[in-house]
């Protein structure tokens, strides 16, 4: 079975400007979460899909944000990009919205802002 | 909101060393409990996870952890560590019934020498 895959691997990006990462998540898995890590503030997590819907979110600004589709494939976007969203953007993946489920992790998104 | 905090930030252990590694965490209601690692140039992975039962419970690689209510712990251990045990170690938790939301510590960095 194929793991979690998120798309592209590295970006660069400038201040101001706006990105769009990608994960796919594990076949049949209908949850998908996104996570931030960074040196200073280590793994936060940002939000949760669920059949399409947001069902959690974390604490960061509007300026993050997510969505996911029919076949549960999601995208984050960041807009207006600062220095401080430099960092590994984490996608995990679950069957379900019990919290008991094991969260499967893919390879990360590194996002460099110059 | 739930907190987790993981006393040792970098541990170094001669192999065949035992290994307590310690998590605490604050919330007032029911947690589900995770130890996940990062090996070097590697995805998170679930090492262990408790969410009712036996309060010891056993991982992957020999790892094992206890949960102490009382204590709001959940420490990690393993009797002997290996060369190969030298990554970065996790320990979160989230919500009981509130979704996959993971709130993580900041890692313990372990270092085995030969």
């Amino acid at each position: 079975k194929a793991g979690v895959t998120q798309t592209p691997r590295y970006l660069i990006k400038t201040r101001g400007q706006q990105v769009t990462l990608s994960c796919s998540p594990i076949s049949g898995h209908r949850s998908v979460s996104w996570y931030q890590q960074t040196p200073g503030q280590g793994l936060q997590f940002l939000f949760e899909y669920f059949s399409e819907t947001q069902r959690n979110k974390g604490n960061f600004p509007g300026r993050f944000s997510g969505r996911q589709f029919s076949n549960s494939r999601s995208e984050m976007n960041v807009s207006t990009l600062e220095l401080g969203d430099s960092a590994l953007y984490l996608c995990a993946s679950s069957l379900t919205l019990e919290g008991t489920d094991t969260q499967y992790f893919g390879p990360g998104t590194r996002l460099t802002v110059l | 909101a739930q907190s987790v905090s993981q006393h040792n930030h970098h541990v170094i252990l001669s192999e065949a060393a035992s290994l307590e590694l310690g998590c605490n965490y604050s919330y007032g209601g029911t947690v589900n409990l995770f130890w996940y690692v990062q090996y070097p140039g590697q995805h998170l992975q679930l090492l262990l996870k408790y969410f009712s039962g036996d309060p010891l419970v056993k991982g992957i690689k020999g790892f094992e952890a206890e949960f102490i209510k009382s204590k709001f712990s959940f420490n990690l251990r393993k009797p002997s560590v290996q060369w190969s045990d030298t990554a970065e170690y996790f320990c979160a938790v989230n919500r009981r019934g509130g979704g996959n939301k993971l709130t993580f510590g900041t890692g313990t960095q372990l270092k085995v020498e030969l």
